[in-house]
This record gives C-alpha cells, sequence and structure tokens, in this order.
C-alpha cells in the first residue's frame, strides 16, 4: 500500500515561518492536498493540487512539491495556526492515502 | 453555506453494526462523489470509503473491505454508512466529506465506540 511519510512534529516561534514535509515516492505521478486539523475540530483543507490554495485560506500558506517530497509552508505563524497538518494523496491501488500528520507548535 | 452533518454514531458491542447517516445542505449532493473519512482516538486520518454520484460506484479501504457498505439518497440529499461485525479497532469519529481525491468539505464528525 502507498505510504506518506510526515516528521510527527514542528516547532516555530511566532512571526517565523514554518515548513512541514511530506515524503511518497512517485509523487511526479500525485496531487497533493494538506489539511489543517484544530484540537476538537473537523480537518480544513489548506493546499489543493500541490500549491493551489482554497478561497478563504490565507496567503501565508504555500504548498510545493520538489522530486518525492512536498512541503507545506506557513509564514508569518500565528498562534492559531497551531494545529495538525496532514498531506494526502489518491492512489488507484490504496484509495485516499493521509500522511500520519504533524504536530505544529507554536512557541 | 455548505454544511454536512453527521448521526448515528454510539457505543455498541463488538459484532454489532451501526448505521450512519450523512444530512446535507447547501450544496446538491447528487453532483459530488462523496467520502467517509475516520479518525480513531489520538490518531491521525484513515480514508474509509467513497460513493459516485449516482452510487454506481464505490471505493472501500481494505481494513473495512466487506464489513462496510456505503450508500447515498439523492432526493433526500444525504449519504449514508452501513457499519457490520464491528471490532475495537473501529472505534473513531467518522466524518463525511465531499469528493474522493480531494476532501474538500467535511463534516463535523459522530463517534462510533464499539467495546464490551
Amino acid at each position: 500500500s502507498y505510504v506518506l511519510t510526515q516528521p510527527p512534529s514542528v516547532s516555530v516561534a511566532p512571526g517565523k515561518t514554518a515548513t512541514i514535509t511530506c515524503g511518497g515516492t512517485n509523487f511526479g505521478d500525485y496531487s497533493v492536498h494538506w489539511y489543517q486539523q484544530k484540537p476538537g475540530q473537523a480537518p480544513v483543507l489548506v493546499i489543493h493540487y500541490d500549491i493551489d490554495r482554497p478561497s478563504g485560506i490565507p496567503d501565508r500558506f504555500s504548498g510545493s512539491k520538489s522530486g518525492n517530497t512536498a512541503t507545506l509552508t506557513i509564514s508569518r505563524v500565528e498562534a492559531g495556526d497551531e494545529a495538525d497538518y496532514y498531506c494526502q494523496v489518491w492512489d488507484s491501488s490504496s484509495g485516499g492515502v493521509f500522511g500520519g500528520g504533524t504536530q505544529l507548535t507554536v512557541l | 453555506e455548505a454544511q454536512m452533518v453527521e448521526s448515528g454514531g454510539g457505543v455498541v458491542q463488538p459484532g454489532a453494526s451501526l448505521r450512519l447517516s450523512c444530512a446535507v445542505s447547501g450544496f446538491t449532493v447528487s453532483d459530488h462523489w462523496m467520502s467517509w473519512v475516520r479518525q480513531a482516538p489520538g490518531k491521525g486520518l484513515e480514508w474509509v470509503a467513497s460513493i459516485d454520484q449516482d452510487g454506481s460506484e464505490k471505493d472501500f479501504a481494505d481494513s473495512v473491505k466487506g464489513r462496510f457498505s456505503i450508500s447515498r439518497d439523492n432526493a433526500k440529499n444525504s449519504l449514508y454508512l452501513q457499519m457490520n461485525s464491528l471490532s475495537a479497532e473501529d472505534t473513531a469519529i467518522y466524518y463525511c466529506a465531499t469528493e474522493r481525491t480531494i476532501f474538500e468539505i467535511w463534516g463535523q464528525g459522530t463517534t462510533a465506540t464499539v467495546s464490551s
């Protein structure tokens, strides 16, 4: 089955830039999507199709993909960005595949 | 405004069944693939199942294949998940979500607990 690998945790000071990575294989064949989940809430889509922001998502959130790594970048981090972040792809054999999630801590 | 409200969760014994529902408002469910995604306590997200616009195509995660079924009633703008032969490993918050390859809009979830 297809596997996505994320670091369990990332810490960043307010106002700085957070980068969360997502590793896979043959990433060129996949579109990567990113979700933010705050405690006790449902996930929210923050980046779709590798680099695009859905309507209503601040432009501090950006996505990129290079080789077998996708990256979610959050600029000028705020306390309200503290959350779990998940990457996701659709694999024709495995179906919907999520990374294990990264807990973002704002120091 | 698009809204999805799940219901039907509860506490059941191992081997029992549950039927979850997702009531949709603010958009026409018949225009979209629909999916269920779950999250076990303290764990990450796991895709469960998806169904196409008219119910003719369905996908299931290996972990639920043969035990869960997914259906929809477009006239009622609703989505369902029938869960049979439940085990402790199925304990989770179950979210309905729009689409399949990407999960664009999510409900708030309903909790299913399997415990003796």
